[in-house]
């Protein structure tokens, strides 16, 4: 049931310098969504995007979308070591909100 | 804090045990979710709640039974679980699932090991 890839599968970093992971998905979409989990915790929404917009900002996350190739990117600016944590891709598809996400990135952001 | 609560945190139970998860949010969303998530995987559905019925049974063998008693309540029975099913048990719940476009609330998840 998974829908979406993601890469690359971990990401260690230094504080204050930006992560990027991708999100490669196999179907047409409603919206592609974005959620951060922390170790043992549930998973936290970050942002949503249409399937009719192409870039979404909030704070220190740009997310963008191309239908075209069924990929979406995430990018956390200034990163802080509160960032480290797991984030998933989610893909939401068919009628009625019904959700498959991704394989992860594990990010490590280095005081 | 989350705003959807799972009880309990851990549990661990024998294959012959018979134990109940619950999960409760009082945001007044009328769609509820189960996942099932195993270490340094992605969430997998198991099932979806639309207006206390059930929607979605993702081919989730038996031995898990869910319940909706009300649209605050979701309920996941557990008998005879097999030790692979040890996991974290993540439940959502989103406004209403006839629309597109809407976040999920997760809450932390009942960490589950069966002996």
């Amino acid at each position: 049931s998974q829908q979406g890839e993601e890469d690359p599968q971990a990401l260690s970093i230094q504080e204050g310098e930006n992560a990027t992971m991708n999100c490669s998905y196999k179907t047409s979409i409603n919206n592609l969504q974005w959620y951060r989990q922390n170790s043992g915790r549930g998973l936290v929404h970050l942002i949503l995007i249409r399937s009719n917009e192409r870039e979404k900002h909030s704070g220190r996350l740009r997310v963008t979308l191309d239908t075209s190739k069924k990929s979406s990117s995430l990018l956390i600016t200034a990163s802080r070591a509160a960032d480290t944590a797991s984030y998933f891709c989610a893909t939401d598809v068919g009628t009625g909100n019904q959700f498959y996400f991704g394989t992860g990135t594990s990010l490590t952001v280095i005081p | 804090d989350t705003e959807v609560t799972q009880t309990p945190k851990h549990l661990v139970m024998g294959m012959t045990n018979k134990k109940s998860l619950k999960c409760e949010q009082h945001m007044g969303h009328r769609a509820m979710y189960w996942y099932k998530q195993k270490a340094k995987k992605p969430p997998e559905l198991m099932f979806v709640y639309s207006y206390e019925k059930l929607s979605i049974n993702e081919s989730v063998p038996s031995r898990f039974s869910p319940e909706c008693p009300n649209s605050s309540l979701l309920n996941l029975h557990l008998h005879a679980l097999q030790p692979e099913d040890s996991a974290l048990y993540l439940c959502a719940s989103s406004q209403d699932r006839r629309y597109s476009n809407q976040p999920q609330h997760f809450g932390d998840g009942t960490r589950l090991s069966i002996l």
